[in-house]
């Protein structure tokens, strides 16, 4: 069964980085992912296409401060030079024939 | 600009019917997949249904299944989606979203709210 699974929580100082991780299920380690955005009262928005091999596409008009990384089954997004706006829950999303699959998502506080 | 605008939601009684519309613009329509997925008031995303660009490919997540029927008219840029018989753990926001084809879901709308209650 696809499975994605996130931490329910991060968090990190304004200005540093910080780095969630999505964790695809046995046997799916060589899925692509994407990362999505929704801050409080919004929808979601789109973040980064992120496949296996690392290499990545983003969304129109989203930061360099946002980037994408995989290791095995495990794909990252790392945040750095944190503003007050990136406070907001992070979901990844995979798919595969007839389905689209969501995490559960990691909710970031920037102190 | 590339937009979504989901619109037809609102609080209906347990068992009766609803009808969401999402009207697309600033893009090729037709170009694209659309999927609904909905989020439950303080819970996580759910996809919940998927079209491809002529309709000859749709999806249900099996919560849904005969209760909820995709649909999309190219002509006029739109998305529906028809959902009866519904329930209670049917109240959340709706979003509309955007699929290149490729599995992502690339832009998203606002959503719509749907309440189910007597």
């Amino acid at each position: 069964q696809l499975v994605l699974t996130q931490s329910p929580s991060a968090s990190a100082s304004l200005g540093a980085s910080v780095k969630l991780t999505c964790t695809l299920s046995s046997g799916h380690s060589n899925y692509a992912i994407a990362w999505h955005q929704q801050q409080p009262e919004k929808g979601p928005r789109y973040l980064v296409r992120l496949n296996s091999d690392g290499s990545h596409t983003k969304g129109d008009g989203i930061p360099d401060r946002f980037s994408g990384s995989s290791s095995g089954p495990e794909r990252y997004l790392t945040i750095s030079s944190l503003q007050s706006e990136d406070e907001a829950d992070y979901y990844c999303q995979t798919w595969a024939t007839g389905i689209r699959v969501f995490g559960g998502g990691t909710t970031l506080t920037v102190l | 600009e590339v937009q979504l605008v989901e619109s037809g939601g609102g609080l209906v009684q347990p068992g009766r019917s609803l009808r969401l519309s999402c009207a697309a613009s600033g893009f090729i329509f037709d170009d694209y997949a659309m999927h609904w997925v909905r989020q439950a008031p303080g819970k996580g995303l759910e996809w919940i249904s998927g079209i491809s660009w002529n309709s000859g490919s749709i999806d249900y997540v099996d919560s849904v299944k005969g209760r909820f029927t995709i649909s999309r008219d190219n002509a006029k840029n739109s998305l529906y989606l028809q959902m009866n018989s519904l329930r209670a753990e049917d109240t959340a926001f709706y979003y509309c979203a955007r699929d290149p084809s490729s599995g992502e879901l690339d832009f998203w709308g606002q959503g719509t709210l749907v309440t189910v209650s007597s």
